[in-house]
């Protein structure tokens, strides 16, 4: 059983198109962090989310974490070619310094 | 900077051979860790190391050995082959530290297939 459930497991949009992906648990998680990874390449971080209620933004991905710090979601607005990728969270729970990691969300987004 | 570096990029073994896969990260981070990916499973972890000379297993350790020498180097060896352990292995670094914000950093990748 993994400690993070990420939704939906593919998705395939037309460039232009706004998308969403969740990550959901029942854990509380001291931080939260969502990677993208590119074909033959290792993934790389994007943002790490702390505090309940948080949201960050970086260009057209929005990042949020839920109130009681047990689930996230990231926004891509008006997607581009360049977002196709597997998009992946990870976690820290309390005292713990490894990281937990979801299944992914494969994006695929078509010009 | 190199960042962490992985070799061989590409390997094909058979049921019962050994290998090793190499790590390396010129950033002069304590942690290190090693994953594998297989397909709708995520990244899964399989060792990690604190520093020199300190290892431990994380959740699918079975038939891999670590060691830890030096800061710089934490190799993953492969003591005998399974086809169960065809995927695609990653070794990643960060600084070990109380801070939940700590950036970790990925190699590209070690694709393997055990037939």
């Amino acid at each position: 059983t993994q400690l993070l459930e990420q939704s939906p497991q593919f998705l395939s949009i037309q460039e232009g198109e706004n998308l969403t992906v969740y990550c959901n648990s029942s854990s509380v998680f001291s931080s939260l962090q969502w990677y993208r990874q590119e074909p033959g390449e290792g993934p790389v971080l994007l943002v790490t989310v702390v505090t309940g209620g948080e949201v960050k933004k970086l260009k057209r991905l929005t990042f949020q974490f839920g109130d009681a710090r047990k689930d996230s979601s990231l926004h891509i607005t008006a997607a581009q070619p360049g977002d196709t990728g597997l998009y992946l969270c990870a976690c820290r729970v309390s005292n713990d310094y490894k990281l937990s990691f979801g299944a992914g969300t494969t994006v695929t987004v078509r010009a | 900077n190199a960042g962490v570096t992985q070799t061989p990029k590409f390997q094909v073994l058979k049921t019962g051979q050994s290998m090793t896969l190499q790590c390396a990260q010129d950033m002069n981070h304590e942690y290190m860790s090693w994953y594998r990916q297989d397909p709708g499973m995520g990244l899964r972890l399989i060792h990690y190391s604190v520093g020199a000379g300190i290892t431990d297993q994380g959740e699918v350790p079975n038939g891999y050995n670590v060691s830890r020498s030096t800061t710089e180097d934490f190799p993953l060896r492969l003591l005998s082959a399974a086809p169960s352990q065809t995927s695609v292995y990653f070794c990643a670094s960060r600084i070990f530290g109380t801070s939940v914000t700590d950036t970790q950093y990925f190699g590209p990748g070690t694709r393997l297939t055990v037939l």
